[in-house]
């Protein structure tokens, strides 16, 4: 199957600083990147849609001036929190899709990011 | 916001036994139901993608049904392996939207003893 990667695995850093998670398509082109949040105990949660080359459509109260996302190739696409603080803690997680369209479609994920804000 | 349940949360089951877990999600608007598997510090790997009613699909000793009509999939693993052991995600993507998103259940964990 598709491999997609994603770095760092973890992150610890301090309140006020920010933090980029690169996730990246390696052996398939990404039209459509997705990114999720998962807080402990709960299901993942859709955080923003990106589409290479346009700007990333952000799910209802997810800040999209806190969380930027950058999907400038068909291989790669960056989320940067901004300013993280305590309350960002979580595990953040990515996934591609090589064309929409088909019911049979699938994402495939990355290995998640932990951020740990201190 | 579409409701999208697992259960049972988690099971833990002896090497050898079978086993089935349960996805709930919403009968209107179905366009497909995913299902992964996600072991601990990997990445989620896809199963199966269902979009028929009535669809069964399988991949070795874990099979897959699907009731759209009623809003439910079961997920199947005969004879469970220690390396059956993993939380496994459903996923419902209705047909509205235009990005067709997948809303995630909360998973069921498995563990397998040996």
């Amino acid at each position: 199957g598709a491999v997609v990667s994603q770095h760092p695995s973890w992150v610890i850093c301090k309140s006020g600083t920010s933090v980029k998670i690169e996730c990246r398509s390696l052996d398939f082109q990404a039209t459509t990147m997705f990114w999720y949040r998962q807080f402990p105990k709960q299901s993942l949660m859709l955080m923003a849609t990106s589409n290479e080359g346009s700007k990333a459509t952000y799910e209802q109260g997810v800040e999209k001036d806190k969380f930027l996302i950058n999907h400038a190739s068909l291989t790669l696409s960056t989320l940067t929190v901004t300013s993280a603080h305590p309350e960002d803690s979580s595990f953040y997680i990515c996934s591609a899709r090589s064309l929409a369209g088909s019911a049979q479609e699938t994402q495939y994920f990355g290995p998640g990011t932990r951020l740990l804000v201190l | 916001i579409l409701n999208v349940e697992q259960s049972p949360q988690s099971l833990h089951v002896q090497e050898g036994d079978s086993t089935n877990f349960t996805c709930s999600f919403p009968s209107s608007n179905f366009y497909a139901l995913h299902w992964y598997r996600w072991e601990t510090a990997k990445s989620p790997e896809a199963l199966f993608v269902m979009t028929l009613n009535g669809d069964e699909k399988k991949k070795g000793r874990i099979s897959a049904t699907l009731n759209t009509k009623e809003g439910y999939s079961y997920l199947y693993i005969k004879g469970s392996q220690p390396e059956d052991s993993a939380t496994y995600l459903c996923a419902f993507k209705e047909a509205a939207g235009s990005a067709r998103q997948l809303t995630f259940g909360s998973g069921t964990q498995l563990t397998v003893l040996p």
